[in-house]
């Protein structure tokens, strides 16, 4: 079955600092993999997608994201951290051949030092 | 284009209460999903529709709960009898379904918040 693993419930960093987010993922086929973003009072918002091609995917807000299927894994990475990115961040799967059924991690939260 | 949008965004209800969601999906987006979030964890698949069609449900959608989308635009949830482990957030999501990669792209909504008590 499909899953999602995200080993790190809570990250802080300070601002300017680099961040890496851990994501795993289980999927039998090629996966279809999602960052969504998640603000307190706010609905989901996509960061980026992997569908196929290029493994090193960039998204909005400076993230990027490289999928590796050795280690199947699909990191979320931004240089340099700003106070405005304190929210919680899903890593998601696409379940069937078209992602219409997206199976996500459990978050993790990350806060921004001062 | 406003968005998803999700009315009311919070709902307090007693043990028993029947209650009714609603959402609203992007002008012309021919799909429409219902995921549930728990406090901390990720959101949850529930069911989805293709236009008024509904096309799957999950296992975590009990007889209680039923979704509707009748003219293929709104959409509506409701939990009959609620229950204190219905507490959670109800988050609905809108695409236009397969596009040219063959692949589906979701915009979620805000979210209605349940407290059961």
């Amino acid at each position: 079955a499909q899953s999602v693993t995200q080993p790190d419930i809570h990250i802080t960093v300070s601002e300017g600092a680099s961040l890496e987010l851990r994501c795993n993922y289980s999927y039998g086929a090629t996966p279809y993999l999602f960052w969504y973003v998640q603000s307190p009072g706010q609905g989901l918002q996509l960061l980026l997608k992997y569908f196929s091609g290029d493994t090193l995917v960039q998204g909005i807000k400076g993230f990027e994201a490289e999928f590796k299927r050795s280690q199947s894994s699909f990191n979320l990475r931004k240089p340099s951290v700003h106070w405005s990115d304190a929210a919680e961040y899903f890593c998601a799967v696409g379940a069937d051949s078209s992602a219409s059924k997206i199976i996500f991690g459990s978050g993790t939260r990350l806060s921004i030092r001062p | 284009d406003t968005g998803v949008s999700q009315n009311p965004r919070h709902k307090i209800t007693k043990r028993g209460q029947n209650v009714t969601f609603r959402c609203d999906p992007i002008s012309e987006h021919n799909r429409l999903y219902w995921y549930r979030q728990t406090l901390g964890q990720g959101p949850e698949f529930l069911t989805y529709f293709q236009n008024e069609a509904q096309l799957e449900k999950s296992r975590l959608l009990s007889d209680r709960f039923s979704a509707e989308r009748p003219k293929g635009s709104f959409s509506t949830l409701e939990i009959q009898r609620t229950e204190q482990g219905d507490s959670a957030m109800y988050l609905c999501a809108s695409s236009l379904g397969v596009g040219r990669s063959g692949r589906d792209e979701q915009y979620f909504g805000p979210g209605t918040r349940l407290t059961v008590t």
